[in-house]
């Protein structure tokens, strides 16, 4: 069936580093994306979002690019801090539903 | 008050016994969302309210999972005879569902942890 999924189960990086969290999508139907974080023992908060007829989108020190070609979605954060270590998902809007759906997540671990 | 509100945030019961969950959400937000979410995975839809009516119920496992919400605020997602596979972490949203503009960001609570022994 049709999913949000995401590459890489866990990412390590270095304080100050750069990171990239990848996410495919397989349903050409979705027009919405959005990016979540979700800190151990919280609910998901929201990162940042993206419209399909966008390909890219920059927030404070996050950046979610969008690739409708191969169905790709990205979300950059520079300069990581001990603070973003926490399980990041992508979740898609599909056509007009009111309903996201969640892939299962990355788990990201920044090292001081 | 200022987020989406759970309760309780930990609840143990043994297989076979009635529980439910509660959900606040956001004031004045008229879309309501509740998800299940195991261990190492993401949220899994379980049911959407807009207003008083579940618009959305395709994700409830199976008639054993009910949820309300009665005055088109507070819900309460039911499980009867509980069974040890339901424990997850319940999560509920709420959302301004705002189309116009195509943003739907949904503001979770911190969940509703259910052990079933």
């Amino acid at each position: 069936g049709e999913s949000v999924g995401l590459h890489l189960p866990t990412l390590s990086v270095q304080e100050g580093d750069n990171s990239i969290i990848n996410c495919a999508y397989s349903n050409s139907a979705s027009d919405y994306f959005i990016w979540y974080k979700q800190e151990s023992g919280k609910g998901p908060q929201f990162i940042i979002d993206i419209r399909s007829n966008m390909d890219k989108r920059q927030g404070q020190r996050v950046t979610v690019l969008l690739n409708k070609t191969v169905k790709h979605l990205s979300l950059q954060i520079a300069a990581t801090q001990p603070g973003d270590s926490a399980v990041y998902f992508c979740a898609e809007n599909i056509g007009r539903s009111y309903i996201p759906t969640f892939g299962r997540g990355t788990s990201l671990i920044v090292h001081p | 008050g200022a987020g989406v509100s759970q309760t309780p945030s930990n609840k143990v019961t043994e297989k076979g016994k009635y529980v439910e969950l509660r959900c606040d959400p956001i004031s004045g937000h008229t879309a309501l969302y509740w998800y299940r979410q195991s261990l190492g995975q993401g949220p899994e839809f379980l049911i959407y309210f807009q207003g008083t009516g579940a618009a959305d119920d395709s994700g409830l496992p199976n008639d054993r999972f009910f949820a309300v919400r009665p005055e088109g605020s507070v819900s309460t997602l039911k499980i009867q005879r509980t069974e040890r596979g339901d424990s997850a972490v319940y999560l509920c949203a709420s959302s301004l569902t705002v189309w116009r503009s195509g943003a739907n960001v949904l503001t979770f609570g911190a969940g509703s942890r259910l052990t079933v022994l």
